[in-house]
């Protein structure tokens, strides 16, 4: 079993719809949940972070943290056909020690935004 | 956000030679860096933690004699590919922790071509 599962996709919706993307993880020690973009050929690009159980905004984009259930969810509302890329959720058990800095990515979820 | 560069962007090479390349973080300090390797339609997988002034620590499956790492300043890594065969390539891609250790900013990567 994977320490982060996502699901894939591909996913497809129209403009103006509201995306729902969802990782699971079994690693308990995981503290800091991130969200990134990648556009096809270059690097991911941070879109959220958070630490905490519960909700965090950020214009069109929240992430939702459950921490008791191990889920985390990134919801793009008012979706655009720039929204269209890859999305990986990372984990981290946070600063020192041997897992300073390491990510553990999902597999990604590929979504295409049609006009 | 933090700026984080590579070169060469692309690289095309023939099979036995050693190709290097550079991760540079532009606006900030980065004792530490990473290094991962993203084949097509997949996840991003750690190869190995570059620290300043020390040895590369290397994930397990990852030949630390074939992928030599070294971290000369604080915002340069180098990654070099020794005696490149057609398995090696793949997109590469660094990332550097700006201050916190939990979150990452990345590079465009370099899409490695061993011909």
């Amino acid at each position: 079993q994977k320490e982060v599962e996502q699901d894939p996709g591909p996913l497809s919706v129209p403009e103006g719809a509201i995306v729902s993307l969802n990782c699971t993880y079994s690693n308990s020690a995981f503290q800091y949940f991130m969200w990134y973009r990648q556009y096809s050929r270059k690097g991911p690009e941070l879109l959220m972070y958070t630490y905490s159980s519960g909700n965090k905004e950020d214009g069109r984009f929240t992430a939702q943290v459950d921490k008791s259930s191990k889920y985390i969810s990134l919801f793009i509302r008012d979706s655009q056909p720039s929204d269209s890329a890859t999305y990986l959720c990372a984990m981290s058990v946070g600063a020192g020690g041997t897992s300073y800095g390491k990510l553990t990515f999902g597999q990604g979820t590929i979504l295409t935004v049609h006009p | 956000g933090a700026v984080v560069s590579q070169h060469p962007s692309r690289v095309i090479c023939k099979s036995g030679t050693s190709v290097k390349i550079e991760c540079r973080s532009l606006d900030f300090q980065a004792t530490t860096m990473f290094w991962y390797r993203q084949f097509p339609k997949q996840s991003l997988m750690l190869m190995a933690t570059s620290n300043e002034g020390s040895k590369a620590t290397y994930e397990q499956g990852v030949e630390k004699d074939k992928f030599l790492i070294n971290h000369a300043s604080l915002t340069l890594s180098t990654l070099t590919v020794t005696s490149a065969h057609p398995e090696d390539s793949s997109f590469y891609i660094c990332s550097a922790p700006p201050g916190r250790a939990d979150t990452q900013y990345f590079g465009p990567g370099t899409r490695l071509t061993v011909l």
